[in-house]
């Protein structure tokens, strides 16, 4: 069974970039789309982007222009770097693979990064 | 203001049935599969139906999903307090290129 965690800090400094990295376990990152999703605190899901294993990807585009998804296959793992971070930016974000690209399933449980000085 | 238009929220009593609608259009309901999600308090999404009307293993046949035109209904019969949550539909749209959720509707078993 395929599960996934999310890695990285938990508070970000205004105008620096976040970066977060999703751990992929019980299954081959390979000939799958993975995805990361964000929800701000108490707000609704936006999706920021996905990734082939391939390396091809697709963001949000109301996000591209700071967005950057990357995969490691050695290491069954994928990773998101957002620029220029604002409080904004601040949410809950989950990785999670992306099947068709139709849906989403298995998320990982999620990790709170904070935006502030 | 999201794309796709979800009540924010929905209650009805236990063993009860609900519906929760998702509303959208030709670029990207109309056109595109739907899912929906749970997600319980405190917790992250999880997927309750795929493909319109798709139940994963493990989901009860309570839930049910369905498509038409530009709208999606996902439907919860037998409710329980457990079934309390925010439920989420998404799917992909092709006039923003990008996969769009709903606003999320909650669920309160009174």
């Amino acid at each position: 069974q395929v599960q996934l965690q999310e890695s990285g800090p938990g508070l970000v400094k205004p105008s620096e970039t976040l970066s977060l990295t999703c751990s992929v376990s019980g299954g081959s990152i390979s000939s799958k789309y993975w995805s990361w999703i964000r929800q701000p605190p108490g707000k609704g899901l936006e999706w920021i982007g996905y990734i082939y294993y391939s390396g091809t990807t697709k963001y949000n585009p109301s996000l591209k222009s700071r967005v950057s998804i990357s995969v490691d296959t050695s290491n069954n793992q994928f990773s998101l770097k957002l620029t220029s971070v604002t409080a904004a930016d601040t949410a809950v974000y989950y990785c999670a693979r992306l099947v068709g690209p139709d849906w989403f399933g298995p998320w990982g449980q999620g990790t709170l990064v904070t935006v502030s000085s | 203001q999201s794309v796709l238009t979800q009540p924010p929220s929905v209650s009805a009593a236990p063993g009860q049935k609900v519906t929760i609608s998702c509303s959208g259009s030709s670029s990207n309901i109309g056109n595109s599969y739907v899912s929906w999600y749970q997600q319980l308090p405190g917790t992250a999404p999880k997927l309750l139906i795929y493909e319109n009307v798709m139940r994963p293993s493990g989901i009860p046949d309570r839930f049910s999903g369905s498509k038409s035109g530009t709208s999606a209904t996902l439907g919860i019969t037998g409710l329980q307090t457990g079934d309390e949550a925010d439920y989420y539909c998404g799917t992909w749209d092709n006039s923003l290129s990008a996969w769009v959720f709903g606003g999320g509707t909650k669920l309160t078993v009174l």
